[in-house]
């Protein structure tokens, strides 16, 4: 079963607009992971948010989370659409052997 | 190696074949892990490996999947009698040690069951 949700489902905006995608899950968590995946690639990691944390930033990406509402946001600011691209968040629970469950992602479209 | 690979990268069979698939982690990566992922959709846990030891194998769908990393390396993920809802793209990815460490994807076997 899947924990993460991302919403929207999908989300289409111009080349220099600023792109928003939330995650929510459902249990505890250790880490939260967000992913990329381009048309008929692999899966790319972008950033690893770790519990204690509520903020952080990489590049043109910031993550926050809240736990307290047990969900998170990618922000990508001055899009490009090199940005197109689905997109994933993943969580994994505090148990030392769990695994990664992710969502079913947003799909964003960066238009020229 | 630079990444994780898998091979074959594509894959066509006929339903009741086996199939063997095949990932190749990062070097020196202790954790390996297996996700299957349909169009549309996230990619979901099968299995995965602390050096050869699979720690879980909670998200394999029946016994007709298995797989195994013998010496720590190279795993195989083995599907016995295929049928087409087992068409999907199989993932491969590895992380320093356990799963709660940045995991690196490989490109995917894309399999596809006639």
């Amino acid at each position: 079963s899947q924990q993460g949700e991302e919403d929207p489902q999908a989300l289409s905006i111009q080349e220099g607009e600023n792109a928003t995608m939330n995650c929510s899950y459902k249990t505890s968590i250790n880490n939260l992971q967000w992913y990329r995946q381009n048309s008929g690639r692999g899966l790319v990691h972008l950033i690893l948010i770790r519990s204690n944390e509520r903020e952080k930033h990489s590049g043109r990406l910031r993550v926050t989370l809240d736990t307290s509402k047990k969900s998170s946001s990618l922000l990508i600011t001055a899009s490009r659409a090199a940005d197109t691209a689905s997109y994933f968040c993943a969580t994994d629970a505090p148990s030392g052997y769990s695994t990664l469950t992710f969502g079913k992602g947003t799909m964003l479209l960066v238009s020229p | 190696g630079a990444g994780v690979s898998q091979s074959p990268r594509y894959k066509v069979t006929k339903r009741g074949q086996d199939v063997a698939l095949r990932c190749d982690p990062i070097s020196g990566h202790v954790s390996l892990y297996w996700y299957r992922q349909a169009l549309g959709q996230g990619p979901e846990f099968l299995t995965y490996f602390n050096y050869e030891a699979q720690q879980d194998k909670s998200g394999l769908p029946n016994d007709r999947f298995s797989a195994e990393r013998p010496e720590g390396s190279i795993s195989t993920l083995t599907i016995q009698r295929t049928e087409q809802r087992d068409s999907a793209m199989y993932r491969c990815a590895s992380s320093r040690k356990g799963p709660q460490e940045t995991q690196y994807f490989g490109p995917g076997t894309r399999l596809l069951v006639l």
